[in-house]
């Protein structure tokens, strides 16, 4: 089955404790992404990845780093969490970069940081 | 800059009526517009989308929706709700013909989301 997977589902941690969020997909996708989801904002973009090796800052990427070493995963990590930090986590990935290309979501980490 | 607007937070419908979520964008260039739905505790479903072409959109679930460039609307339809349909939409923007290398990272710009409610 085509799809984009993330762990963990359900994080909670405390600030400073470094974490990483996986991303897979079987797509053979060129382009990845991380957003994040908070009430009355909808979904931002944080970090993308236009192929291996190939990322670049988003909207909201203070805070975070990604790596694509494979094509398949793109990580996010979060080398000191804090409070602002809590929210609900999608990574995306669509076919290429192309405007008109759906992205296709994974089932989303909602991480708490005490 | 490119933008989305859903206007209502929330849509209430009675089960068997047609269903409305409204969406409005600005882009520069073309348009290319996305549904998503997202059930409780579960990932975005890509529901349709437009690119080109005919301005009524088919997806899926049953549910279609409207291109209008003079009023730049991507209004979502559905001529009879299910209760099942109850969930947060998300109307979302990509591109326009602004070249990859002047800032535009690719990304997906959603509205603040719809939630639908469909009451038996």
């Amino acid at each position: 089955e085509a799809q984009v997977t993330q762990n963990p589902r359900y994080l909670i941690t405390v600030t400073g404790k470094k974490l990483t969020v996986t991303c897979s997909q079987n797509m053979n996708h060129e382009y990845m992404s991380w957003y994040r989801q908070d009430p009355g904002l909808g979904l931002r973009q944080i970090y993308y990845s236009m192929n291996v090796e190939v990322t670049d800052k988003g909207d909201v990427p203070e805070g975070y780093k990604v790596s694509r070493k494979e094509k398949r995963n793109f990580p996010l990590i979060l080398e000191s969490p804090s409070p602002n930090q809590t929210s609900l986590y999608f990574c995306a990935s669509s076919l290429t970069r192309g405007y008109t290309d759906t992205q296709y979501f994974g089932p989303g980490t909602r991480l708490t940081v005490l | 800059a490119q933008s989305v607007a859903q206007p209502e937070d929330q849509v209430n419908v009675a089960e068997g009526n047609p269903l409305t979520v409204k969406c409005t964008y600005s882009v520069s260039g073309n348009p290319y517009l996305f549904w998503y739905v997202q059930y409780p505790n579960r990932g975005l479903q890509f529901l349709l989308k437009y690119i080109t072409g005919d301005n009524l959109v088919k997806g899926s679930y049953g549910f279609e929706a409207e291109f209008n460039k003079s009023q730049t609307s991507f209004h979502l339809k559905k001529p009879s709700a299910l209760v099942s349909d109850s969930a947060l939409y998300f109307c979302a923007v990509r591109g326009g013909d602004v070249p990859f290398g002047s800032g535009n990272t690719g990304k997906l710009i959603f509205g603040q989301g719809t939630t639908l409610q469909v009451k038996p």
